[in-house]
């Protein structure tokens, strides 16, 4: 699987829009882009994933640039309770193997 | 529903004895993942299972480390005679089959080897 490059830490003021950005220069094009989080002392949870259209759900929206060379993850109106460490991954859709890589991600501090 | 279920939440063992850690997935899913994290780290992968079988165990450090499903549901990680490098936090997973990348995670079992 492709490997991402994140920030390693980002600050947003509460009620402004987060956008977390992520590299994936080396994607395929089989490979879709997965975010989780990951509040403190707590597991990772799921936050969105898309291939190449612009996703968007309840928690936040995905936009992958044309070339899929990069995405941004955007919470809209950041609160408190999305201080977290943001993991970007990337993974085959319909892979045999359905683990997920890890990097280390990019700690967003929401004050 | 219930979540993913891991026991014990914390564990403080001595260095050479054996540590059993417990995950219970949720009901219906059929893929099981083990993942262990060091502070400042990222989860780092370590075995997954489909039903009772394990499908990729290329995460696990050395044959100290050991995981099981037998009835496709609770799955036990076993690590014998420990060390203090694998004081982490280990998390389990779910997801309700093995294609997809929604996994739900626990909140993990903490182990500290002294």
């Amino acid at each position: 699987d492709a490997k991402t490059t994140q920030p390693p830490s980002m600050d947003c003021a509460e009620g402004r829009a987060a956008n977390l950005p992520c590299n994936h220069s080396t994607i395929s094009g089989n490979e879709y882009v997965y975010w989780y989080r990951q509040i403190h002392s707590q597991g990772p949870q799921y936050i969105i994933h898309g291939l190449k259209n612009n996703e968007t759900n309840e928690m936040a929206s995905l936009i992958i640039t044309e070339d899929r060379k990069s995405s941004t993850l955007i919470l809209p109106h950041a609160t408190l309770r999305d201080t977290a460490v943001y993991y970007c991954i990337v993974r085959v859709g319909s892979s045999n193997t359905g683990k997920l890589i890890f990097g280390q991600g990019t700690t967003l501090q929401v004050k | 529903g219930a979540g993913v279920s891991q026991t014990p939440s914390n564990k403080v063992t001595e260095k050479g004895k054996y540590v059993e850690l417990r995950c219970d997935p949720i009901s219906g899913h059929t893929a099981l993942y083990w993942y262990r994290q060091s502070l400042g780290q990222g989860p780092e992968f370590l075995i997954y299972f489909q039903g009772t079988g394990a499908a990729d165990d290329s995460g696990l450090p050395n044959d100290r480390f050991f995981a099981v499903r037998p009835e496709g549901s609770v799955s036990t990680l076993k690590i014998q005679r420990t060390e203090r490098g694998d004081s982490a936090v280990y998390l389990c997973a779910s997801s309700l089959y093995q294609g997809t990348g929604e996994l739900f995670f626990g909140e993990g079992s903490r182990l500290t080897v002294l």
